[in-house]
């Protein structure tokens, strides 16, 4: 059973357009999530993250918003650079216990110059 | 570079064989974690060690194995392998032992079994 889930395998976006990445979690114990980038032939970096007593988090051109009800949250690229495509990786936790960080399977972005 | 090393990056082997992936975790980073990505697949949880101890552990199985030195740096064994196993295996780190929080990977060990 897929806790995290990012249904679109892929998302292609034009250059300075906005590009969202959507993610859905299942588990209503997850309360802390992230966002992480993976270039080819790289590791997966840390991007951004929200706790769930916010429902949107900032750090320049990136924003996350999270959506409590709907168990629903997605990443925002504004404006979408060529350097931004990647692979992104949801993931998700619950911060006060030690539980593993679920990933979902992850969104290709390919931003188009 | 996030300052995770680990060795091989490639392996190709026979299946039935015995590998050993190592990781060298940050500097400080008292956390190690492995992950296997297989194909069309998210990353999947196998173990976390801390200290030297083993803290948390996923769906690992019986045939694979780990363990984290003194020195901090960490082994994963994968024996009896199977063509299932081929898959990139990340190892990450992090200063404390739990996983709500910022993990630093490694560039992975692609593991192709024939």
């Amino acid at each position: 059973d897929q806790q995290v889930k990012q249904n679109s395998p892929s998302l292609s976006v034009q250059e300075g357009r906005i590009s969202i990445l959507n993610c859905d979690y299942t588990n209503s114990m997850f309360d802390y999530f992230l966002w992480y980038k993976k270039y080819p032939a790289e590791g997966p970096t840390f991007l951004i993250s929200i706790s769930s007593i916010k429902d949107k988090n900032e750090d320049g051109r990136f924003t996350v918003f999270l959506n409590k009800s709907a168990k629903h949250l997605s990443l925002h690229i504004v404006p979408s650079q060529p350097g931004d495509s990647a692979v992104y990786f949801c993931a998700a936790s619950v911060a006060k216990g030690n539980t593993p960080l679920v990933f979902g399977k992850g969104t290709r972005l390919s931003v188009i110059a | 570079d996030s300052g995770v090393t680990q060795t091989p990056k490639h392996l190709i082997t026979a299946t039935g064989q015995r590998v050993t992936l190592r990781c060298s975790p940050r500097s400080g980073d008292l956390s190690v974690y492995w992950y296997q990505q297989s194909l069309d697949q998210g990353l999947q949880f196998l173990i976390q060690y801390y200290n030297g101890e083993e803290r948390a552990k996923g769906n690992i199985l019986e045939r694979f194995s780990a363990q984290q030195f003194p020195d901090l740096h960490s082994e994963l064994n994968l024996s009896s392998l199977e063509l299932g196993d081929s898959a990139l295996y990340f190892c990450a780190s992090s200063v404390g032992g739990f996983q709500a929080g910022e993990l630093f990977f490694g560039e992975g060990s692609r593991l192709t079994v024939l």
